[in-house]
């Protein structure tokens, strides 16, 4: 089975701190997401990777970053968060096969809160 | 942006009786997914069916896809109170990445 695994299910961090969200996978999948889901927004792409040291933009990727410095690590950063970043973050990882995408497995999630 | 747009936003039905939920989409697409998620965790992939294809089946699934009208559906028969979930149509246009509806929310009522 494959597995992607989240740093933390619940984080709360003050605004203006830099904030750090780890997602690992064991496929050796090349393919790796980060989404944000607001309620009623559905699932927002951030920023994924198709590659180590590859990144591309999402549709918001304003107030984040990333880094994938190894193939079953991908992280997201938080620069100086804003109570408008709250919200649950999910990662998720796919095989590749040329440009089209294969089914995501996706982490459990983290529940970040900003005050 | 987001690319499906799933219909209704939310279902509530009774056990036994079969739901129905519907996506369109606004590009051309190399396939479309659907996935379910139970309340506060994450997606679990459902179902694939590709631009070429018509019409799929996975046990108490069948999903349909009109390229024509740019629209998808997914039928759950025979629902169960286990199929309680948000369900997401997601896109993928052969850029390497997926686009998600904002789901319907299905309520199945023992």
């Amino acid at each position: 089975d494959v597995k992607v695994t989240q740093s933390s299910r619940y984080l709360v961090k003050r605004t203006g701190e830099k904030v750090f969200l780890e997602c690992v996978q064991d496929m050796d999948h090349e393919n790796m997401f980060w989404y944000r889901q607001d309620p009623g927004l559905g699932l927002r792409l951030i920023y994924f990777s198709y590659d180590v040291k590859m990144k591309e933009k999402g549709d918001i990727p304003e107030g984040y970053s990333v880094s994938r410095e190894k193939k079953e690590r991908f992280s997201l950063i938080l620069e100086s968060a804003s109570t408008n970043q709250t919200s649950m973050y999910l990662c998720a990882s796919s095989k590749e096969k040329g440009l089209a995408s294969y089914e995501q497995y996706f982490g459990p999630g983290t529940r970040l809160t900003v005050t | 942006s987001q690319q499906g747009e799933e219909d209704p936003q939310a279902l509530s039905i009774q056990e036994g009786e079969n739901a129905t939920m519907n996506c369109s989409y606004k590009t051309s697409i190399n396939n479309l997914q659907w996935y379910r998620q139970n309340s506060g965790r994450g997606l679990v992939h459902l179902i694939l069916i590709r631009s070429n294809e018509r019409e799929k089946h996975s046990g108490r699934l069948r999903v349909t896809l009109d390229t024509s009208k740019k629209s998808s559906s997914l039928l759950i028969t025979a629902s169960r109170a286990a199929d309680t979930a948000s369900y997401f149509c997601a896109t993928d246009a052969g850029l390497g990445d997926m686009r998600f509806g904002a789901g319907t929310r299905l309520t199945v009522k023992p």
